[in-house]
């Protein structure tokens, strides 16, 4: 079965702090994609990322930056010099594609910026 | 991009009402569409994968009888709590599956039972 932990429960940093928020996941597939999500307060999910299980490179997107390890099953995603806006629950997500197409989510960080 | 409407975004209904919820994608056909449910504070729990012209797939644990999902054409899936109750009361949000291997997302709907 497919799952996804997210240890961090609730993460609290001081703006231009970097902050980096963990994820490790179990699945029995060989093929899956991985996947990060923003959840404002509003309740929308707003997308950041997504890397199949054949891509081990680490992205950087201007402060955003993940590190993907098969070897450890994680995913972690890292944000520098954080600022208030960043304030929200980030979701990780493991899908399996090609078979039932599920997105299963993590149980989600709370990440509060404080000015 | 692909866009997914969700409607309505809130909703109030008294309990042993039943409350639908709407799903549309506007400008791509999807075949299959995601149901999930959160509660405050937790995460988004998959309730059913509704596929269009068959019978939805329901998670463990979820009761087909009292969520009831209708997926009758490429752009609408609906999702109806009958006799809806204050336990009710969740975040419910819709997501389709993308040919370029992303999903996409409804806005959600904010059901609360009184």
């Amino acid at each position: 079965a497919q799952k996804v932990t997210q240890a961090q429960t609730e993460i609290s940093v001081v703006e231009k702090e970097d902050v980096t928020l963990d994820c490790v996941y179990e699945t029995r597939d060989t093929t899956y994609y991985l996947f990060w999500y923003k959840q404002p307060p509003s309740g929308e999910l707003v997308f950041l990322i997504r890397r199949n299980s054949f891509d081990e490179q680490n992205e950087i997107s201007g402060r955003y930056s993940w590190n993907f390890q098969k070897s450890t099953s994680s995913f972690n995603f890292t944000i520098t010099a954080s600022q208030v806006v960043d304030s929200a629950v980030y979701f990780c997500a493991l899908s399996d594609r090609g078979a039932t197409n599920k997105l299963i989510f993590g149980t989600g960080t709370l990440l509060a910026v404080q000015p | 991009g692909a866009v997914v409407s969700q409607h309505p975004s809130r909703v109030i209904c008294k309990s042993g009402t039943s409350v639908k919820i709407e799903c549309r994608s506007l400008d791509f056909q999807a075949t299959t569409m995601f149901w999930y449910r959160q509660f405050p504070k937790q995460s988004l729990m998959l309730m059913a994968t509704s596929n269009e012209g068959s019978k939805a797939t329901y998670e463990q644990g979820v009761e087909k009888d009292k969520f009831l999902i209708n997926h009758a054409s490429l752009t609408l899936s609906t999702l109806t709590v009958t006799s809806a109750h204050p336990e009710d009361s969740s975040f419910y949000i819709c997501s389709a599956s993308l040919p370029s291997e992303g999903y996409t997302f409804g806005s959600g709907t904010r059901l609360t039972v009184v």
